[in-house]
């Protein structure tokens, strides 16, 4: 079983709609939780960050998280074509100076 | 402008022969980082390094060496590459050890090893 699995995708969504993106992670001892996007040929952009239970609100972004269920999400609201991309889930375990990435999930907005 | 710098950026190169490449950063982070990434694998840690002479091995560390004797500097090192080294890497940083995941990625380096 992977850490951080995603669904590879594309996420197909029509320009304005929801995008909703979703990420489990396997080790019960995790505790932060990241949202990079990454264009094709373009390097990880951090765009959220979420440690607690509940939701997070940026802008047009919102993370998810639940800790029980082990998973966490991202929801892009009024998404637009500028939003295609991958969007790479990370998570930090307490005490490990490291981020276990999932593979990313491809999202395409079409106009 | 805050950033950090990878050379070379792309990189072609014969198995065996030894091949550096440096990441620099002007943040004053103390955590750095490399990753690579490929396709269906995703990005994964090589190598990270939470202050000058301080580094430890991540995911995947064999065939690379790291050094960090400065702060803003974390080169990445393969004594004698292979074609399974082929990868795109990234070099990241973090401007706090105790967080070592808001990280901040350089544009990238894809090498390729024949």
């Amino acid at each position: 079983q992977k850490e951080v699995e995603q669904n590879s995708g594309p996420l197909s969504v029509p320009e304005g709609a929801i995008a909703s993106l979703n990420c489990t992670y396997s080790d019960r001892g995790s505790q932060s939780f990241f949202w990079y996007r990454q264009y094709s040929g373009k390097s990880p952009e951090l765009i959220m960050f979420i440690y607690s239970n509940g939701d997070k609100e940026d802008g047009r972004f919102t993370a998810q998280l639940n800790k029980a269920s082990q998973y966490v999400s991202l929801l892009i609201r009024d998404s637009q074509p500028s939003d295609s991309a991958t969007y790479l889930c990370a998570v930090n375990r307490v005490g490990f100076q490291k981020l276990v990435f999932g593979t990313g999930t491809r999202l395409l907005v079409s106009p | 402008e805050a950033q950090v710098t990878q050379n070379p950026r792309y990189l072609i190169t014969v198995t065996g022969k030894k091949l550096t490449v440096t990441c620099s950063q002007n943040m004053n982070h103390e955590y750095m980082s490399w990753y690579r990434q490929d396709p269906g694998l995703g990005l994964r840690q090589i190598y990270y390094s939470m202050n000058v002479e301080v580094t430890d091995k991540g995911d995947v560390p064999e065939g690379y060496k790291v050094s960090r004797k400065e702060k803003r500097n974390f080169p990445l090192i393969l004594e004698s590459p292979s074609p399974n080294q082929t990868s795109l890497y990234f070099c990241a940083s973090s401007p706090e050890t105790s967080r070592p995941y808001e990280q901040y990625f350089g544009p990238g380096t894809r090498l390729t090893v024949t």
